[in-house]
């Protein structure tokens, strides 16, 4: 059972590049998450997606794009890319809140990603 | 927006000792969650919390959701080498898009 896997695990980027971190889970749920972690801080949510066709901002999704067109796919783009989004990147998956196991949340090995 | 102050930010102990921290906030969550990172992975859940009051223990760990719903702790027992990380507090909050709010972290670093 793979759970949640993203990719790439390492990257650098220049000013103003774009790229794409890649997110999948196999565990059918279908609320997705993408946080951020800075160093010596906690988690910040950028975007989550309830299910397939629907995204919704965090709290700083500000450079940020999602898409979610299938359930297990849950992309994250950074189209013009600024040192401030230097940061470890956290894929995350559960089923949906409120219900018992909904409030466990599956978490990724995370991406580091430098921007220079 | 909902924060979370978790303390302490680091901890140095010896091994065999016991572990506590905390977190609080000004707002009221129907869950919280105690989670581990270790270097280079994601977080992973320890312990699940879901009514004011509640104590629950996994293992050698012990949490408490706090009544006034604005709390919780985390307690380790008799702490051993691998319990090194950093650990981090999470709540939900009641209303709105069930979304996660997560503490600072607390880095434990154990003499062996």
């Amino acid at each position: 059972n793979a759970g949640v896997t993203q990719t790439p695990k390492f990257r650098i980027l220049k000013i103003g590049q774009s790229m794409t971190l890649q997110c999948t889970q196999d565990m059918n749920h279908n609320y997705m998450y993408w946080y951020r972690q800075d160093p010596g801080m906690g988690l910040k949510l950028i975007y989550y997606s309830v299910g397939a066709g629907i995204t919704d901002k965090g709290e700083v999704p500000n450079g940020y794009n999602v898409s979610r067109s299938t359930t297990e796919d849950f992309p994250l783009r950074l189209e013009l890319a600024a040192p401030s989004q230097t940061s470890v990147y956290f894929c995350a998956s559960s089923y949906s809140p409120g219900s018992y196991s909904g409030n466990t949340i599956y978490f990724g090995e995370g991406s580091w990603l430098t921007v220079v | 927006g909902q924060q979370l102050n978790q303390s302490p930010q680091s901890m140095f102990i010896q091994e065999g000792e016991d572990v506590s921290m905390n977190c609080t906030s000004s707002s009221i969550f129907n869950t919280w969650l105690w989670y581990k990172q270790d270097p280079g992975e994601g977080p992973v859940l320890l312990i699940a919390l879901y009514k004011a009051g509640e104590l629950t223990s996994n293992g050698r760990l012990t949490a408490q959701f706090g009544i006034t719903r604005k709390d919780s702790f985390l307690n380790i027992s008799a702490s051993i080498p691998s319990d090194v990380g950093i650990y981090f507090c999470a709540g939900r909050v009641i209303q709105g898009a069930q979304k996660l709010v997560f503490g600072q972290g607390t880095r434990l670093t154990i003499n062996p």
